[in-house]
């Protein structure tokens, strides 16, 4: 079963400060990475999508991706109020069945 | 439109009804996704579509769910007799052609079953 793993939190910051949200997944030959935010009673947004290692920044936000690892990471850099949310991380891979797998999400709380 | 619209978006029906619930897709996009997602819960995959072909059905829950697609653009997502348990939020998502291709989300059709 492949899977994609993330901390539920609740991750708490203060506001101005770096968030930092993990995942990790299993499929070692997975090629497409995206994060999605999602506000309470809203769907998901996405935010984010990587495909090579390294780091990919827009605004605030940094997605970083090893692959060797397994590991995908969003940074929240200037944290404010308004990026509490629930951060989906999202994964799919080659082949015939590239069904994108869902992490359950991470609980944001940014506090003033 | 310029994203993707469900309708509509709150239902409620008793026990036992038939419900329909649609979606049509940003203009373009071949792929069209439907999910279920619970309160406090992730979100539950069900049927996948590439244009009016539904290549990966695994994700419905039972034979009462039924989905279909015309004109390669608006999908019908259908439940018959419906349960409480069916009770949840029904996401649609659009995509370009390919996995590799971002989903978007309309803003979903809240279910109630009383």
């Amino acid at each position: 079963q492949k899977e994609v793993e993330q901390n539920s939190g609740p991750l708490s910051v203060p506001e101005g400060a770096i968030a930092s949200l993990n995942c990790t997944y299993s499929d070692r030959v997975s090629q497409s990475f995206f994060w999605y935010r999602q506000y309470s009673g809203k769907s998901p947004e996405l935010i984010m999508s990587i495909y090579s290692n390294g780091d990919k920044e827009d605004g605030r936000f940094t997605a970083q991706l090893n692959k060797a690892s397994q590991y995908v990471s969003l940074l929240i850099r200037d944290s404010q109020p308004s990026d509490s949310a629930t951060y989906l991380c999202a994964v799919n891979g080659a082949g015939n069945n590239r069904k994108l797998i869902w992490g359950l999400g991470t609980s944001l709380a940014v506090n003033p | 439109g310029a994203g993707v619209s469900q309708s509509p978006s709150n239902k409620v029906t008793e026990k036992g009804k038939d419900v329909e619930l649609r979606c049509d897709p940003i203009s373009g996009h071949t792929a069209l996704y439907w999910y279920r997602q619970s309160l406090g819960q992730g979100l539950e995959f069900l049927i996948y579509f590439q244009g009016n072909s539904a290549p990966d059905k695994s994700g419905l829950p039972s034979d009462r769910f039924s989905a279909e697609r015309t004109g390669g653009s608006v999908s019908t997502l259908t439940i018959q007799r419906t349960q409480q348990e069916d009770s949840a939020v029904y996401l649609c998502a659009s995509s370009r052609t390919g996995f590799n291709q971002p989903q978007h989300f309309g803003d979903g059709t809240r279910l109630s079953i009383l």
